[in-house]
């Protein structure tokens, strides 16, 4: 079974850039969720999709990151602009039901 | 409000030794856990995990957890560690309610390995 893909593994942009980060989930799993890990700290969640709805996004910074999950299978998360303090790993889970999340590899991101 | 708390920031064994590594939560209502390993430049790999049931779980790679509720405690245990096992370990508390599933991870413990 593939696990959770993720691209890209690394990006370097300087700040107010855009970037973009894709994820395709496992297969059959409809939640899928988008992690921000910061050097030294555990991932803190940043958005939910329960199929191609939103189910959380209590954590997500309206006003720079945005995501979507159009036909409920992958997604993309976006910031623009981006900050120093964007400079993290971003994490995609997927999970099927109350079960576990998978994890994919993460994208670091690096923001001069 | 949902907390987990890992008190060792990081921690030295010899190859061969046992390990436990500490974990503690702050939960309402009965908690689902987990314990994730992440290696360098990698993802978070799933361990373990406890929804119910008997309070002594078995994971991969020979770990296991035991949830303590008088303790509010899920200790990540392995009677013989080997030199693959340096890597950084997660504990989290799953707060599920209606289509909500969201992970609260703790800090994490960096777990180094001497020959």
């Amino acid at each position: 079974e593939a696990g959770v893909a993720q691209s890209p593994r690394y990006k370097i942009i300087e700040k107010r850039q855009s970037v973009a980060f894709w994820c395709n989930p496992i297969s059959g799993h409809a939640t899928l969720y988008w992690y921000q890990q910061i050097l030294g700290q555990g991932p803190k969640l940043l958005i939910q999709f329960q199929n191609n709805g939103v189910v959380d996004d209590s954590q997500l910074p309206k006003d720079r990151f945005s995501a979507e999950r159009l036909k409920g299978v992958d997604s993309t998360l976006k910031i623009q602009p981006a900050k120093l303090e964007d400079s993290a790993v971003y994490l995609c889970a997927s999970s099927s039901g109350t079960s576990a999340q998978f994890f994919g590899p993460g994208t670091r991101l690096t923001v001069l | 409000a949902q907390s987990v708390t890992q008190p060792d920031i990081h921690i030295t064994v010899s190859e061969g030794a046992s390990l436990e590594l500490r974990c503690n939560y702050s939960y309402g209502a009965t908690p689902y856990l987990f314990w994730y390993v992440q290696s360098p430049g990698q993802g978070l790999q799933l361990l373990l995990k406890y929804f119910s049931g008997d309070t002594l779980v078995q994971g991969i790679k020979g770990f296991e957890a035991e949830f303590k509720r008088s303790q509010s405690s899920f200790n990540l245990r392995k009677p013989s560690v080997h030199w693959s096992d340096a890597a950084e370990y997660f504990c989290a508390v799953g707060l599920y309610g209606g289509a909500t599933n969201k992970l609260i991870f703790g800090t994490g413990t960096l777990l180094a390995v001497q020959p």
